[in-house]
């Protein structure tokens, strides 16, 4: 699909340990990004998001940092559990007021498979 | 309150039919957006609509459409089916259109199997 960037396939972690699931965009008038969660058989969850003006939010357990001169986007997963283990996707949006033909919609990266070992 | 809710669950049609699957959003939100995804191509952008018109269109052949109706609710249409039209079909709402910084909310899909 259209790449938001570079990513890793997949990310094998032991339970406990902190996750870092990285992704690259590459359309600088992007403004704002959310992470999901897709589990088997699921649709995608919403886990957080970061407007540009922002370079790091945190919520429960999870922190997305944003780093736009680099374009470069991660999702750290602090004492990862079982629980965790499923399909993580990083979206792009720009805001419909830009002129950008990509204004408007989410667009997703390839994903990550996290699997994390008891 | 209910979360996304897309029908059927699973689909299987042969080449050249046309299929149509549905979609209700959260109570409350306005915008629908579609999405196809596949292994290879991972989540594809079809279209949104809200307040019952398109907003929004991705780089699909025309055989792939939709609507939506004055409850929010929506339908995507595929005529002509083809082999590579196999896929999740995603749909997800939002309480006001994307591009609006708002997050997605998704259902579970419909998986659907052109044989």
């Amino acid at each position: 699909g259209e790449s938001v960037g570079l990513h890793l396939p997949t990310l094998s972690v032991q339970e406990g340990d902190n996750s870092i699931i990285n992704c690259a965009y590459s359309n600088s008038a992007s403004d704002y990004f959310i992470w999901y969660k897709q589990e088997s058989g699921k649709g995608p969850q919403f886990i957080i998001d970061i407007r540009s003006n922002m370079d790091k939010r945190q919520g429960q357990r999870v922190t997305v940092l944003l780093n736009k001169t680099v374009k470069h986007l991660s999702l750290q997963i602090a004492a990862t559990q079982p629980g965790d283990s499923a399909v993580y996707f990083c979206a792009e949006n720009i805001s419909r007021e830009g002129l950008n033909t990509n204004a408007g919609k989410s667009t997703f990266g390839d994903g990550t498979t996290l699997t994390v070992k008891p | 309150k209910a979360g996304v809710t897309q029908t059927p669950r699973y689909l299987i049609k042969t080449r050249g039919q046309q299929v149509t699957l549905s979609c209700s959003p959260i109570s409350g939100h306005r915008s629908v957006s579609w999405y196809q995804q596949t292994p290879g191509q991972g989540l594809q952008f079809l279209f949104e609509y809200f307040s019952e018109t398109q907003r929004n269109k991705g780089n699909f052949p025309g055989r792939f459409s939709g609507r939506q109706f004055s409850n929010s609710r929506s339908e995507m249409n595929v005529s002509t089916l083809e082999l590579g039209d196999s896929a999740l079909y995603l749909c997800a709402s939002s309480p006001n259109p994307q591009g609006s910084n708002e997050k997605l909310f998704f259902g579970s899909g419909t998986q659907l199997s052109v044989l």
